[in-house]
């Protein structure tokens, strides 16, 4: 199993970046992917959630119209859309698959998101 | 609606840290928990309040009482210097919620 997050770099407020998340080692379609966030000396922040058929696409409140998650099950690929970025949004950003409702059983390493003012 | 934990624990190598995460406030009894190395991604030892994923050592092991669940962890070793965190699914508000972290320092 594994996940491999890419796409992260340095970009001012206010521009946008996607972040990916590639996916090998197991079946896709079989899992629930998530994204979480860890700014620099801070805890855990989970920011979304989105089913293989993308029924479940859930985002927590303080990214809603900012952010937006997305998958392509034929290349095992989920990402992560930012817009309008703020300095606040600067962290390491990992994504995590799970079942429907489970905890997170695997999680790539990261990619770090710096936002600069 | 918070997992409130300490910010920090201390054990000696050999003896039993315990860590706590209390629920404010989030109906779901079902907590999971989580240890980041440091540099590195989270791994699961405990899920649904006490079991353990393949793999993680039978010296992890969870409780649950009232709002109250405690990860343990028997037998410390320096290796298990990191931080942990516990997470529940709160379903009154569509979220994951992770808990502040405890940093545990293996003296």
């Amino acid at each position: 199993v594994q996940l491999v997050e890419s796409g992260g770099g340095v970009v001012q407020a206010g521009r946008s970046l996607r972040l990916s998340c590639s996916a090998s080692g197991f079946t896709f379609n079989d899992y629930v992917f998530h994204w979480v966030r860890q700014a620099p000396g801070k805890g855990l922040e989970w920011l979304a959630l989105l089913s293989f058929d993308e029924k479940s696409n859930l985002l927590r409140d303080s990214v809603i119209g900012r952010f937006s998650v997305s998958r392509n099950n034929l290349k095992s690929i989920l990402y992560l859309q930012m817009n309008s970025l703020e300095v606040d949004d600067t962290a390491r950003y990992f994504c995590a698959r799970g079942r429907e409702g489970a905890p997170f059983d695997n999680w790539g390493q990261g990619t770090l998101v710096a936002v600069s003012s | 609606y918070e997992l409130t934990q300490a910010p920090s624990v201390s054990v000696a190598p050999g003896e039993t840290a315990r860590i706590t995460c209390v629920r404010n406030n989030i109906e779901n009894e079902i907590v999971h928990w989580y240890q980041q190395q440091p540099g590195q991604a989270p791994v699961l030892v405990v899920s649904y309040n006490n079991d353990r994923p393949p793999g993680i050592p039978a010296r992890f092991s969870g409780s649950s009482f009232d709002n109250t669940d405690t990860l343990t962890i028997s037998r410390v070793e320096a290796g298990d210097e990191a931080a942990y965190y516990c997470q529940v699914w709160d379903f009154n508000r569509d979220l994951w919620v992770f808990g502040g972290g405890t940093k545990l320092t293996v003296l």
